[in-house]
């Protein structure tokens, strides 16, 4: 249980293109998902907290114009890198929440494999 | 704010030898940790998890994890290591309703 996927795994665009990246829950229902940005041997970066219904809430630093998310369902997220350019090349992460595990206040997070954005 | 702490960028060990990632954290009120492995261009996958209760933790795939208050630490264990525990180990708190991450120490495992 708790699996949730991404998709694309890995995508090349042109610099000035837009590109959505999909994050599903296959087999929970996920009021809160994450979308983190990971770079080479670093750590994972927060960009933002995305809320079913609602709009998401931003990390400091993150431009919400650049990356559009929207969450339309209990089990669908979506981040869009719009106009994208070669600094946006990276490792996206999404992850989720069991709200069924013990209502959601688990707080264990469960990831998807992951995106690799190569914009040329 | 909430943190933790991987003071280790990478820890070496024999196959077959205990292993320990190191973490400590930094927390107001009571913590909720958590432990991360991260294969290759993989997402990562949750080990286990300190909420209250026991302050040894069983998780997935042999591995324990150690709360200790008084050092507040929440070290990563394992009795013996294999080859396939090398990956990257992330340590996290949650603050409130996120995850804060280490920084990450790579496992290496060598025959």
């Amino acid at each position: 249980g708790a699996v949730v996927s991404q998709h694309p795994s890995r995508v090349i665009c042109k610099s000035g293109t837009s590109v959505k990246i999909e994050c599903r829950s296959l087999d929970f229902q996920a009021t809160t998902m994450f979308w983190y940005r990971q770079f080479p041997k670093q750590s994972l970066m927060l960009m933002a907290t995305s809320n079913e219904g609602s709009k998401a809430t931003y990390e400091q630093g993150v431009e919400k114009d650049k990356f559009l998310i929207n969450h339309a369902s209990l089990t669908l997220s979506t981040l869009t890198v719009t106009s994208a350019h070669p600094e946006d090349s990276s490792f996206y992460i999404c992850s989720a929440r069991d709200l069924g595990l013990a209502g959601g206040q688990s707080y264990e997070q469960y990831f998807g494999p992951g995106t690799r954005l190569t914009v040329t | 704010a909430q943190s933790v702490a991987q003071p280790e960028d990478q820890v070496n060990v024999a196959e077959g030898n205990p292993l320990t990632v190191k973490c400590t954290y930094s927390v107001s009120g009571n913590p909720y940790l958590f432990w991360y492995v991260q294969y290759p261009n993989r997402g990562l996958q949750f080990l286990l998890k300190y909420i209250t209760g026991d302050n040894l933790v069983k998780g997935s795939y042999g591995f324990e994890a150690e709360f200790n208050k008084s050092q507040t630490s929440f070290h990563l264990k394992k009795p013996s290591a294999l080859v396939s525990d090398s990956a990257l180990y992330f340590c996290a708190v949650r603050d409130p309703d996120k995850l804060i991450f280490g920084t990450g120490t790579r496992l290496q495992v060598f025959p």
